[in-house]
């Protein structure tokens, strides 16, 4: 059974760069059946996919976050990682991971809070 | 790209069924199979109910049904259990390879 695990700062100041790395058990992100996601939701609203990257390192991003997003991937530690630049309140959300399968996120972490706050 | 387009909430009682819709546009959920469904209980993570429009994953029940007409998905319920009360979201893959999400619907078993 696969597994996604969020870690990275819960607390990030505005302007500085959030960064997020997620790490999977269970399964590799080497194989080339699946791509994987970052996915995140403001508190108390609705679902924001962010982006995916491919073991490759060919990622696709959300267009409205597009010029402040790095997706990225790590074989060789089973990790993925997320980051945003130039943070603001507005970035403050629960942040998940996941696996996606036949255009499907089938598999997420438990998610992670991050506030942006001074 | 827009969200898709869910209504705020939906209800019904223990043992009807009930249909969420969920509408878009021919770049994302009129121009491809790719329509997904996600259950969501406070504080958890989201779990996928259908993908592909139709398809459950294994060990989801067969209560929960999906499908498409147009550029507008539904997921249907039914024999509604206390246990459905949850929020759930509809997403698509869109003509730019990308995902975008509807707005959630809150389901309320009364």
């Amino acid at each position: 059974q696969v597994q996604l695990q969020e870690s990275g700062p819960g607390l990030v100041k505005p302007s500085e760069t959030l960064s997020l790395t997620c790490t999977v058990s269970g399964g590799s992100v080497s194989s080339g059946s699946y791509y994987w996601s970052w996915i995140r939701q403001p508190p108390g609203k609705g679902l924001e996919w962010i982006g995916y990257v491919y073991y490759t390192g060919s990622t696709k991003y959300n267009p409205s976050l597009k010029s402040r997003v790095t997706i990225s991937v790590d074989t060789s530690k089973n990790q993925f990682s997320l980051k945003l630049s130039s943070a603001t309140a507005a970035d403050t959300a629960v942040y998940y991971c996941a696996r996606e399968f036949t255009r499907s996120p089938d598999y997420w972490g438990q998610g992670i809070l991050v506030t942006v706050s001074s | 790209q827009s969200a898709l387009t869910q209504p705020a909430s939906v209800s019904g009682s223990p043992g009807q069924s009930i249909t969420i819709s969920c509408s878009g546009t021919s770049s994302d959920v009129g121009g491809n199979n790719y329509v997904s469904w996600y259950q969501q209980h406070p504080g958890k993570a989201p779990q996928l109910m259908i993908y592909e429009v139709t398809n459950r994953p294994s060990g989801v029940s067969h209560r929960f049904s999906g499908s498409k007409s147009g550029n507008t998905a539904s997921l249907t319920i039914s024999g509604l259990q206390v246990e459905d009360e949850a929020d759930y979201y509809c997403s698509s893959y869109t003509s730019g390879s990308t995902f975008v999400f509807g707005g959630g619907t809150k389901l309320t078993v009364l």
